[in-house]
């Protein structure tokens, strides 16, 4: 079946826009979640939603950061006013248990890459 | 806070078992260790977790040590196609926050 999408996969941004990045996870998982990897780095986790509800947001690095999931499926991640620092690529991974539990394992999208001039 | 500990580098040549360690001695009791894999330009994969016993799949073995503070990714008969970072993951208790580090990144020589 089909996998997490991510779209768009690139995205170049001037520093002070704001852009929306959107997931598509895998049909029927109710758990989903944000992460940022910097060059080099692991992923860093930004928020986790349980159906439409942000269960643990203490990921995001600042109030320029939001996302929602309104419908329980598809979500978008919201940066307001970019900053240079934002460049990063932006997984999504979705999972078909409630987080938190030994058996959630998580399928990863392949990313999107926002590049901030 | 949890953290995991791993070398930054391996190589292992083809065909040989690759042995990739990782340190997570702040792991606490009820707190799984997960392990995934990522190729270039890809999302990560998952392969394999565990919690006090040792665990096989498909695709790897996992070791952990009896006081839980580090445990061993196994891959049998390493490939090619296995030269990826690969990342040991714990979960900071009480939340939803995975903790991935920086990996080890094994390269798999011919």
């Amino acid at each position: 079946g089909a996998g997490v999408s991510q779209t768009p996969s690139n995205k170049v941004t001037e520093k002070g826009k704001y852009v929306e990045l959107r997931c598509d996870p895998i049909s029927g998982h109710t758990a989903l979640y944000w992460y940022r990897q910097s060059l080099g780095q692991g992923p860093e986790f930004l928020i986790y939603f349980q159906g439409t509800g942000a269960a643990d947001d203490s990921g995001l690095p600042n109030d320029r950061f939001f996302a929602v999931r309104p419908e329980g499926s598809v979500s978008t991640l919201k940066i307001q006013r970019t900053e240079r620092g934002d460049s990063a690529v932006y997984l999504c991974a979705s999972s078909p248990t409630e987080g938190g539990r030994g058996t959630d394992t998580q399928y990863f999208g392949p990313g999107t890459r926002l590049t901030v001039l | 806070d949890a953290k995991t500990t791993q070398p930054t580098s391996m190589d292992c040549a083809e065909g040989r078992a690759a042995n990739l360690p990782c340190n997570h001695s702040t792991i606490s009791g009820n707190e799984y260790v997960y392990w995934y894999r990522q190729i270039h330009s890809q999302g990560p994969q998952y392969i394999i977790h565990g919690l006090k016993n040792n665990e096989t799949n498909e695709m790897a073995s996992l070791i952990i040590t009896e006081d839980r503070k580090s445990s061993t990714l196994i891959l049998p008969h390493a490939t090619l196609r296995d030269t990826a970072v690969y990342y040991c993951i714990v979960r900071v208790t009480g939340t939803y926050k995975y903790i991935f580090g920086t990996g080890t990144r094994l390269k798999v020589l011919a």
